[in-house]
C-alpha cells in the first residue's frame, strides 16, 4: 500500500535554513505529481508547493515563494523541501501528498514538525 | 491565494445529518470540478473522503456526500457516528497547478 513517511523536521533559529524528506513506497513514484502541506498550530491545511511527476515544474504558495524549493529524486523515490530564511510563522507540521488523478492529495504522510525559534 | 470559507464549527447528535460550507470564488470552487474534501484526526495524516465534488473513494462510506453550486461546495454527513467527530477540510484546484483549503471545520458529534 502507499505509504509516505517525511523526516528532517526539528528547530532552527529565525533566518535559518532545514531540509524535509519524504520517502515513498507503495506506488510508481514517478508517475505522480507531488505536494507539501503544512499546518501551523491551532491553524488549518496550507497548500504550499507541488512539483510535476518528472520534477519539469515546480508550483508554489505566495506565502513561501523565493524561500521554499521543491525536489524531487525519482530515481530515489523521494521528495524534498528546502526551506531557507525561515520565520517563526513558518513553525508548522510539514505533510507530504500524493497527488491522485483527480486533482486530489489521495494519500498523505504523518508530517513533520518544523519549530522556528531563537 | 485566498483561504476557501467554512464555518469554524458544526456539530450533530449520532444519527442526525450535518452539511459543511465551503465559499470559494470563479477563480476555484466555481472554476473548476476539482474539490476534494479531507478528515483530519489530531495527530494523524489527513484523509480524503471526496474528490471531483461528489466522488467517494473506496472504503469511504456512502454517508459522506458532496455537492457543489456556484462557488459554494458542501459535505454532507448522514447518520453521524461518533467516529466521524474530526476536523474536515475541503479543498480546490485553482489553475496554474496550484491549490487552496479552506481554514477547516471542527465536527463535534454531541
Amino acid at each position: 500500500q502507499v505509504h509516505l513517511v517525511e523526516s528532517g523536521g526539528g528547530v532552527v533559529q529565525p533566518g535559518g535554513s532545514l531540509r524535509l524528506s519524504c520517502a515513498a513506497s507503495g506506488f510508481t513514484f514517478s508517475n505522480y505529481g507531488m505536494h507539501w502541506v503544512r499546518q501551523a498550530p491551532g491553524k488549518g491545511l496550507e497548500w504550499m508547493a507541488s512539483i510535476r511527476y518528472d520534477g519539469s515544474n515546480k508550483y508554489y504558495a505566495d506565502s513561501v515563494k523565493g524561500r521554499f524549493t521543491i525536489s524531487r529524486d525519482n530515481s530515489k523515490n523521494t521528495l524534498y523541501l528546502q526551506m531557507n530564511s525561515l520565520r517563526a510563522e513558518d513553525t508548522a507540521v510539514y505533510y507530504c501528498a500524493k497527488e491522485g488523478a483527480n486533482r486530489d492529495l489521495d494519500y498523505w504522510g504523518q508530517g513533520t514538525l518544523v519549530t522556528v525559534s531563537s | 491565494q485566498s483561504a476557501l470559507t467554512q464555518p469554524r464549527s458544526v456539530s450533530g447528535s449520532p444519527g442526525q445529518s450535518v452539511t459543511i460550507s465551503c465559499t470559494g470564488t470563479s477563480s476555484d470552487v466555481g472554476g473548476y470540478n476539482y474539490v476534494s474534501w479531507y478528515q483530519h484526526h489530531p495527530g494523524k495524516a489527513p484523509k480524503l473522503m471526496i474528490y471531483d465534488v461528489n466522488k467517494r473513494p473506496s472504503g469511504v462510506p456512502a454517508r459522506f456526500s458532496g455537492s457543489e453550486s456556484g462557488n459554494t461546495a458542501s459535505l454532507t454527513i448522514s447518520g453521524l457516528q461518533t467516529e466521524d467527530e474530526a476536523d474536515y477540510y475541503c479543498c480546490s484546484y485553482a489553475g496554474s497547478y496550484t491549490w487552496v483549503f479552506g481554514g477547516g471545520t471542527k465536527l463535534t458529534v454531541l
